[in-house]
């Protein structure tokens, strides 16, 4: 069965330093992945997705088949990015499957 | 985005009660989807509609239904609501590539 695990809940670091927030998948086929964010009062809306390869307000996500994760990661965190961050993958039919979500607080 | 709305925004209900979430959208997608969202799992797929006339469930769509009006409106239902669909909906619709989502409907089953 197709599903996605974020193992830390919540993750705390300072302003400045580096950020990483796990992912790690089971898809039996080539897998499409996301990560959406949902900020303070705001709605829940898409960060990146693997198959662009593009950078968003800094964030990467190299997907490692052998390891079947797809990390998010950003060299130097901001207060910005406090947030709740969601891995989630493509099912057939356009059907997302989630992670339960890590809560990201960076503090200054 | 306020291309995708829901409401209410907030609803207060008590066990037993039918209660209907709305959901529409200019986006013009065929595409939408129901989801709640509870601490600690994420958001889980309730229903979603690929068309008008097209519904299909979700991994969670015990105690819920749905109608599908039209391309624009996609209504989810509690035909009994009780305490542990306590939690936050959303709606969302879909291109081929994204998923666009509503800001969400806070459910407080008493």
């Amino acid at each position: 069965a197709q599903r996605v695990t974020q193992p830390e809940k919540l993750l705390s670091v300072f302003k400045g330093a580096p950020v990483e927030l796990k992912c790690n998948y089971s898809y039996s086929g080539s897998p499409e992945l996301f990560w959406y964010v949902q900020y303070s009062r705001q709605r829940l809306q898409l960060l990146l997705r693997h198959i662009s390869r593009e950078s968003i307000k800094g964030f990467t996500a190299d997907l490692n088949k052998g390891e079947t994760s797809f990390h998010l990661k950003k060299p130097f965190a901001q207060e910005e990015d406090s947030a709740m961050y969601y891995c989630a993958l493509i099912q057939g039919a356009q059907k997302l499957v989630f992670g339960q979500g890590t809560r990201l607080t960076i503090n200054p | 985005d306020a291309d995708v709305t829901q409401t209410p925004r907030n609803r207060i209900t008590k066990t037993g009660k039918r209660i209907m979430l709305e959901c529409s959208q200019t986006k013009g997608h065929d595409r939408m989807y129901w989801y709640r969202q509870d601490p600690g799992l994420g958001l889980q797929l309730i229903y979603y509609s690929f068309d008008v006339k097209d519904i299909n469930k979700g991994e969670i769509s015990d105690g819920y239904s749905v109608s599908r009006q039209a391309q624009a409106k996609f209504s989810l239902s509690l035909e009994s609501a009780i305490p542990n669909q306590t939690a936050l909906y959303f709606c969302a619709t879909s291109d081929l590539q994204t998923q666009y989502f509503g800001p969400g409907t806070r459910l407080l089953v008493l």
